[in-house]
């Protein structure tokens, strides 16, 4: 069974680009969750989406991030425009409907400079 | 304060030691206690799992969650260097069985040959 996958690995773009992260979560996962960690900090819940639908989205930092989950598959999360700030790794999570355990991708490595 | 405090480390340890991790919380709606371990430029990778509190064994790793303290363990035994990695603890609570899952920031573990 394929795991969480994550495109692209690593994104190096300049303050003021914009850049959009895809996520494929495990098949069959309704759960699919957005953190992120940046640099010397811990990973930090961003938002979940049950199918389609935003259930939580209250650790999106601001209206420069917009996720979207169209079809209940696969998500992207894009940041318009950057700012040095963004910089950190972004990794998605899904999870079943039977248990409460995420399992996690690889993560986006983002570097605005 | 942060809601879940772990530390950081690094920590190293010989080959063949009984390795304990820690951390403690303060948010008491918490009842799911994860142990995620964390290879460089990896995703997180669940390792163990617990439901409110008590002791789990799977092979050389025990995690024991002593809500009344509000603190969680995470024991490796017989340690090897395969097990240098990051250990992440995490933890969500129980609302409808979906919550957002809050992290340490991860202790750095060395097992050295």
């Amino acid at each position: 069974e394929a795991g969480v996958t994550q495109f692209p690995s690593h994104s190096v773009i300049e303050k003021g680009q914009t850049v959009t992260l895809r996520c494929d979560p495990i098949s069959g996962h309704d759960n699919l969750y957005w953190y992120r960690r940046v640099m010397g900090k811990e990973i930090k819940f961003l938002l979940h989406f049950v199918k389609e639908s935003k259930q939580d989205e209250s650790g999106m930092p601001n209206n420069r991030f917009l996720a979207e989950r169209t079809g209940g598959t696969y998500s992207t999360l894009k940041v318009q425009p950057a700012e040095l700030e963004d910089s950190g790794v972004y990794f998605c999570a899904s999870s079943g409907t039977v248990k409460n355990i995420q399992y996690f991708g690889a993560g986006t490595r983002l570097s605005v400079l | 304060q942060k809601e879940v405090e772990q530390d950081p480390g690094p920590l190293s340890v010989p080959e063949g030691a009984i390795v304990s991790l820690n951390c403690t919380y303060s948010n008491s709606a918490f009842q799911y206690f994860m142990w995620y371990r964390q290879y460089s430029r990896k995703g997180p990778e669940l390792l163990m799992y617990t439901y409110s509190s008590g002791n789990k064994e799977d092979g050389r790793f025990t995690a024991q969650v002593d809500k009344s303290s509000k603190y969680i363990s995470l024991f490796i035994r017989d340690s090897q260097p395969s097990d240098s990695a990051t250990y992440l603890c995490a933890m969500s609570g129980n609302s409808g069985g979906y919550q957002k899952v809050t992290f340490g920031t991860g202790t750095k573990l060395q097992v050295i040959p």
